[in-house]
């Protein structure tokens, strides 16, 4: 149990355009999920929390006018990259918890972004 | 400023012996910590945690250590066996706080 996807797994665009990424859990229901961001040889960094049917908690230097979450459901959230440039080129992984404190988060394969 | 460090980026064993993990934190309101194993093409997946009460947990396989004085926890392996190949993250988390990741070490366990 507490599997937990995203789609797509990678996706290449041009300087300029959104791409919106999927969250999802499969067996469980995800009060609270996450978003972070990979970049190459670095640590996982949080970007955001959201929690179902509220606004999304951005961490300190993440816009959120860059960066859309919506989490409208109990077992899916979005992230889309607007307006992305090559400097938004990266590893983003999101995870999912019941929402219970220091609940276990359950993380998806995630999604390599390239823009070119 | 990495608030939680994982100085070797690759360790290497033989099959059957003993794997250990090193993390090291900074922050001393960090309360709680985690493993995570990640293969490639996949998510990280939990793998075991203490909380600051506690010097040792165990779960078959895989124990951690944690020394609070020192700021420093560890992940043992033992025995390894080459499934256990794969890149672990250490985390950490001060109350409610968000988890605090380190750069992982990518463990390969020769058969």
């Amino acid at each position: 149990g507490a599997v937990v996807s995203q789609h797509p797994s990678r996706v290449i665009c041009k300087s300029g355009t959104s791409v919106k990424i999927e969250c999802r859990s499969l067996d469980f229901q995800a009060t609270t999920m996450f978003w972070y961001r990979q970049f190459p040889k670095q640590s996982l960094m949080l970007m955001a929390t959201s929690n179902e049917g509220s606004k999304a908690t951005y961490e300190q230097g993440v816009e959120k006018d860059k960066f859309l979450i919506n989490h409208a459901s109990l077992t899916l959230s979005t992230l889309t990259v607007t307006s992305a440039h090559p400097e938004d080129s990266s590893f983003y992984i999101c995870s999912a918890s019941r929402g219970a404190w220091r609940d276990t988060q359950y993380f998806g394969p995630g999604t390599r972004l390239t823009v070119l | 400023d990495q608030q939680v460090k994982q100085n070797s980026p690759s360790l290497s064993v033989q099959e059957g012996r003993i794997s250990i993990l090193n993390c090291d934190y900074t922050n001393s309101m960090f309360d709680y910590f985690l493993w995570y194993k990640k293969y490639p093409a996949e998510g990280p997946t939990f793998l075991i945690s203490i909380s600051s009460i506690k010097d040792k947990n165990e779960d078959g396989r895989f124990t951690v250590f944690l020394n609070k004085s020192a700021k420093h926890l560890s992940l043992h392996i033992v025995p390894s066996q080459p499934g256990d190949s794969a890149v672990y993250f250490c985390a950490s988390q001060g109350g409610s706080e968000k988890l605090v990741f380190g750069k992982g070490t990518k463990l390969t366990v020769n058969p």
